[in-house]
């Protein structure tokens, strides 16, 4: 199986103030024959099932505020918040779907300072 | 809207079988795998298997095969996953998802999840 390790665990931001939570892949996540990068990130609230927010690395699903961006490739990836509102209180998951079974990271939770 | 719903809440006692179901709509159900991940209480998520409901061609993860089964009724829309034995260690919140694109693993829709409790 690919694991996928999320930093920080943890993290405090003040409103306004830009997000970044990282995720690393045991191995590549990059397939040459398509160079696209499979991976995807979550967002999950309390009590609520986890949403989609980018796919493909960088790629937003739709009605997801563009404050939200993804980058990186082959095994290092990142989740920016560049804004933090109220509403982005939440535990972020990455996820590999290059192979299965589709992996998931930690989780790292996002809380307001 | 593309919806997954779930069955309700289950309490069980150690050793008894149990099924939980997921019902698709406002899809065509049939050409779009379906997915299931453990959410223990307070921990992370665990991708278990997937199934294609038009051939029912079925992928665990080899820490739940042999653990669980995954079906498909694809003539009402509808994926289980079931226990032949509950195990205190089954404690947890089960979602289904809908699987994006065929040939990739990551999902675009989930149910509301299903709280499954085993205690004597």
């Amino acid at each position: 199986d690919i694991v996928m390790t999320q930093s920080p665990d943890s993290l405090a931001v003040s409103l306004g103030e830009r997000a970044t939570i990282n995720c690393k892949s045991s191995q590549s996540v990059l397939y040459s024959f398509n160079n696209k990068n499979y991976l995807a990130w979550y967002q999950q609230k309390p009590g609520q099932p986890p949403k989609l927010l980018i796919y493909w690395a960088s790629i937003r699903e739709s009605g997801v505020p563009d404050r939200f961006s993804g980058s990186g490739s082959g095994t290092d990836f990142t989740l920016t918040i560049s804004s933090l509102q109220a509403e982005d209180v939440a535990i972020y998951y990455c996820q590999q779907y290059y192979s299965t079974p589709g992996t998931f990271g930690q989780g790292t939770k996002l809380e307001i300072k | 809207e593309v919806q997954l719903v779930q069955s309700g809440a289950e309490v069980n006692e150690p050793g008894e079988s149990l099924k939980i179901s997921c019902k698709g709509s406002a899809y065509n159900f049939t050409n779009y795998w379906i997915g299931w991940v453990r959410q223990m209480p307070g921990k992370g998520l665990e991708w278990m298997g997937i199934i294609y409901p038009g051939d029912s061609d079925t992928r665990y993860s080899p820490s739940f095969r042999g653990q669980v089964t995954i079906s498909v009724d694809k003539s009402i829309s509808t994926a289980y996953l079931q226990w032949s034995s509950l195990k205190a260690s089954d404690t947890a919140m089960y979602y289904c998802a809908r699987v994006a694109v065929a040939g990739t693993w990551y999902f675009d829709f989930w149910g509301q999840g299903t709280l499954v409790t085993v205690s004597s």
